[in-house]
């Protein structure tokens, strides 16, 4: 079965600064899907990843997949307090999605 | 397009009574619909997948007899919560799909079990 792992579970960014979130999975996955969720509120898509080495940017977020290694990450660049939410990875077939344990991202001005 | 509501998106019930929480596909026909449940803090973990006119496929440690589903038609799903208990209380997420690469979450009910 499917298992999805973030990393880190909590990040403090300063505005400004790069950092990136790590999403690992068990087995292979057909795609893998990146989400953001502000506080009380349901899911943003944000990527869909569908092959091996997929790189999609949109602003100043940018997320890749490497298959092989069963790894995707979600670059942040220059961070502003926009970003702070919670990000989630998702893997698996679109008819059934698992979830990563979320990166609640804090950015500090 | 692509659209997904929720009603209601905040309900507080007595602990013991029923909620009915509704999923509509607004501008496409749904083949499939998701349920989720978020507890504070935490993932979505997949509660249930339900088809258009058949049985909902319930995920293991979900109870299928507590948890009722409905999918009378293509734009619509629902969710009762039967004998609500306060550790029932959590965000509840529906998602749809209609064979495109991503599902499509509502905004999400908020049930609070008193």
């Amino acid at each position: 079965e499917l298992k999805v792992e973030q990393n880190p579970l909590f990040l403090s960014m300063q505005e400004g600064k790069n950092y990136t979130i790590y999403c690992n999975y068990s087995t292979t996955s057909d795609r893998l899907y990146w989400y953001r969720q502000d506080p009380g509120k349901s899911l943003e898509s944000l990527f869909v990843l569908l092959s091996n080495g997929a790189v999609k940017q949109e602003g100043r977020l940018m997320a890749s997949l490497d298959t092989k290694a069963r790894l995707s990450t979600l670059h942040i660049t220059a961070a502003v307090h926009d970003l702070s939410a919670t990000y989630f990875c998702a893997g698996g077939a679109t008819n059934k999605l698992i979830f990563g344990t979320g990166t609640l991202l804090a950015v500090q001005p | 397009g692509a659209v997904v509501s929720q009603h209601p998106s905040w309900v507080i019930c007595k602990s013991g009574t029923s909620v009915k929480i509704e999923c509509r596909s607004l501008d496409f026909q749904a083949t499939t619909m998701f349920w989720y449940r978020q507890f504070p803090k935490q993932s979505l973990m997949l509660m249930a997948t339900s088809n258009e006119g058949s049985k909902a496929t319930y995920e293991q440690g979900v109870e299928k007899d507590k948890f009722l589903i409905n999918h009378a038609s293509l734009t619509l799903s629902t969710l009762t919560v039967t004998s609500a208990h306060p550790e029932d209380s959590s965000f509840y997420i529906c998602s749809a799909y209609y064979g495109a690469d991503t599902q499509y979450f509502g905004p999400g009910t908020r049930l609070t079990v008193l």
